[in-house]
């Protein structure tokens, strides 16, 4: 039974266009994030929320846009996509007791913009 | 000073031998410095933590060692496996923030 899961695993699609990307623990987690990894493999925070708030918000352009119906989805929505968004998309998630928590990291949603 | 530099960015050793990561940071407010084990096609996994009141961490060929006043940390890798072939992140974290800063990555491959 797999702890973060994301879907869809691939996706390709044109310059201009829209596309989301779902994920959703299993895990009781209270805290989820998601994460780019470029194309040098560089790890770079997006988004994080708690409980269903947001409450980290990188320089990251308007057009993503994180939805947290409950605890345990965190989706993910890209606008107008451009060629520089190609990249892999991990979704993870964390249960922040104490002041620290283990992330565990989703498959990854590998995206390629044309 | 929210940046956590990694080096090497790639790495071959042979079967059995030590593999050494390094990484360093700036801000002295990070107190939880894990490492993460990137497999192809996978989302990275915690390999082992440590928190900066210890000089060092083991658990089984892993080992962390850690210097506060220079504000460096180090994975080393004893007996290096095939199977240890992997990317390895290292990461920091200031307590409250909810938020990890991650190293650029080190390619590790092992050979037969």
């Amino acid at each position: 039974d797999t702890a973060v899961s994301q879907t869809p695993k691939y996706l390709v699609t044109q310059m201009g266009n829209d596309k989301s990307i779902k994920c959703e623990q299993n895990l009781g987690h209270d805290t989820m994030y998601w994460y780019k990894q470029d194309s040098k493999k560089f790890l770079k925070i997006m988004f994080s929320y708690n409980n269903k708030e947001l409450i980290i918000n990188e320089t990251v352009p308007n057009r993503f846009s994180p939805k947290s119906p409950d605890k345990a989805h965190l989706n993910l929505h890209i606008n107008s996509l451009e060629l520089g968004d190609s990249a892999v998309y991990f979704c993870a998630s964390s249960q922040r007791t104490g002041s620290h928590g283990e992330l565990f990291f989703g498959e990854g949603s590998r995206l390629t913009v044309l | 000073q929210q940046q956590v530099k990694q080096s090497p960015q790639s790495l071959i050793v042979q079967k059995g031998g030590i593999s050494i990561i390094n990484c360093a940071y700036e801000n002295t407010a990070f107190d939880y410095f894990p490492w993460y084990q990137q497999f192809p096609g996978k989302g990275p996994a915690l390999l082992i933590a440590i928190r900066p009141d210890v000089s060092e961490k083991k658990e089984g060929r892993f080992t962390i060692s850690f210097n506060k006043s220079a504000k460096q940390f180090s994975l080393h890798i004893m007996d290096s496996q095939p199977g240890d072939s992997a990317t390895y992140f290292c990461a920091a974290s200031e307590g409250g923030t909810y938020k990890y800063i991650f190293g650029t990555g080190t390619r590790l491959k092992v050979l037969a």
